[in-house]
């Protein structure tokens, strides 16, 4: 299983929006709608943000918002603030039980 | 709310293993599942396998497999990772998390692994 390709980084200025692409196959991606996505802050542990591709936890934010198409999966934010300021990771189901993690996006706010 | 504690920081010598543990608390602990997922330093999550307790059965990610061990233990509600073999770039944060989507996460464990 090879890593979900992520954009090394993505910037953007407060009240801007900017989306963050998840690259897979039709083995991951493209075959589940079980994608996830995760922030985390330096130091800390990642926090679910999406889940099932488009899904928010009571407590995020409406300003993230997620989708699919074909084998790549986005992760949006709008209104960007300074606190959004961190590492996003895509991660989705790849067959038998097992789960794949993307390499990962470092978003500034500039 | 699922809170999920893990062991303390350790250093192991490369050949060495070393066991992790993430003790629940609160919701079930049976009925959902715990991943294990690693950072090494500068890098990148990686899933390594999981365990759903109420069957004792483990996943792992191909890369782990026949090195990683994911066992469970209902009677305390806390779930192991051993690593064996281990090698410098073993050194990680190694954290625990529950559930399908990962929607509950142990605050991770530093394992170095030097000479």
């Amino acid at each position: 299983q090879s890593a979900l390709t992520q954009p090394a980084s993505v910037s953007g200025s407060p009240g801007q929006s900017i989306t963050i692409s998840c690259t897979g196959t039709s083995s991951d991606v493209g075959s589940y709608n079980l994608v996830s996505w995760y922030q985390q802050h330096p130091g800390k542990a990642p926090k679910l943000m999406i889940y099932e591709g488009s899904k928010r936890p009571s407590g995020v934010s409406n300003r993230f918002s997620g989708s699919k198409s074909g084998n790549t999966a986005s992760l949006t934010i709008s209104g960007l603030q300074a606190e959004d300021e961190a590492d996003y990771y895509c991660c989705s189901y790849a067959g038998s039980s097992t789960l794949v993690f993307g390499t990962g996006t470092k978003v500034t706010v500039l | 709310q699922v809170q999920l504690v893990q062991s303390g920081a350790e250093v192991k010598k490369p050949g060495s293993s070393v066991k992790v543990s993430c003790k629940a608390s609160g919701g079930t602990f049976s009925s959902y599942t715990i991943s294990w997922v690693r950072q090494a330093p500068g890098q990148g999550l990686e899933w390594m396998g999981r365990i759903i307790p109420i069957l004792g059965i483990a996943n792992y990610a191909q890369k782990f497999q026949g090195r990683v061990t994911i066992t469970a233990d209902k009677s305390t509600s806390t779930a192991y990772m051993e690593l064996s073999s281990l090698r410098s770039e073993d050194t990680a944060v190694y954290y625990c998390a529950s559930g399908k989507p990962l929607d509950y996460w142990g605050q991770g464990t530093l394992v170095t692994v030097s000479s």
